[in-house]
């Protein structure tokens, strides 16, 4: 379909291994989202990425969190040195320009042990 | 500070009975709001937003900005209502959608 597509869905790792998370938007949409939900939370904005503007990158938790987009496809968000709060789903997101409807992906199950 | 609050985490009611999923927000520039509902195993999906002023599945939510709320409501809840709700705040400003921490829905039969 023409969904967003994360990948990979479920994601096992060690403590202290990094991990990268891949988003691809809708073709088209302009602004792409990075959220995280942690077990009985709600989402938590972590980065907004809008056209070739700076991203809003308020929401990450630490330096160990940092994602990059190319253009207006994919994005990746890298998590360096895992910990086991890092555990949680990463969701994507994307709309057509700033301040229009966003579309979820399915999201990646993060799991560090 | 920029923030959505929804108090309650559950919300139980028979199927038949009224429901409103209570929303209230903070922010110092024009809101714009939006209900996303999450069903089970499936992604996040919007549900209404207040500049449609529509109705989505007998859902509807009003802005009340003298009260900084958006509650969302239905006469006559249907057990697949059954779902995980989030209200969420455009920052025009920033361009960005910051969500409250969610209220699960449940219609039991």
């Amino acid at each position: 379909g023409a969904g967003v597509s994360q990948s990979p869905s479920n994601k096992v790792t060690e403590k202290g291994k990094d991990v990268e998370l891949r988003c691809d938007p809708i073709s088209g949409h302009t602004a792409l989202y990075w959220y995280r939900q942690r077990l009985g939370q709600g989402l938590e904005f972590l980065i907004y990425f809008q056209g070739n503007s700076a991203p809003d990158k308020s929401g990450l938790p630490s330096d160990r969190f940092s994602a990059e987009r190319t253009g207006e496809s994919v994005s990746t968000l890298t998590i360096q040195r895992t910990q086991q709060e890092d555990s949680a789903v990463y969701l994507c997101a994307s709309s057509l320009y700033q301040n229009t409807e966003a579309f979820f992906g399915q999201g990646t199950r993060l799991t560090v042990v | 500070a920029q923030r959505v609050t929804q108090p309650e985490k559950l919300l139980s009611v028979f199927k038949g009975a009224p429901v409103e999923l209570k929303c209230n927000y903070s922010y110092s520039g024009s809101p714009e709001l939006f209900w996303y509902v999450q069903y089970s195993r499936q992604r996040l999906q919007l549900l209404l937003r207040h500049i449609s002023r529509e109705s989505i599945k007998g859902f509807t939510a009003d802005l009340n900005k003298g009260e900084t709320s958006f509650h969302l409501k239905k006469p006559f809840a249907q057990e697949e209502d059954s779902a995980m709700y989030y209200c969420a705040l455009n920052r025009r400003s920033q361009g960005n959608l910051i969500f409250g921490k969610g209220t699960k829905l449940s219609v039991k039969p």
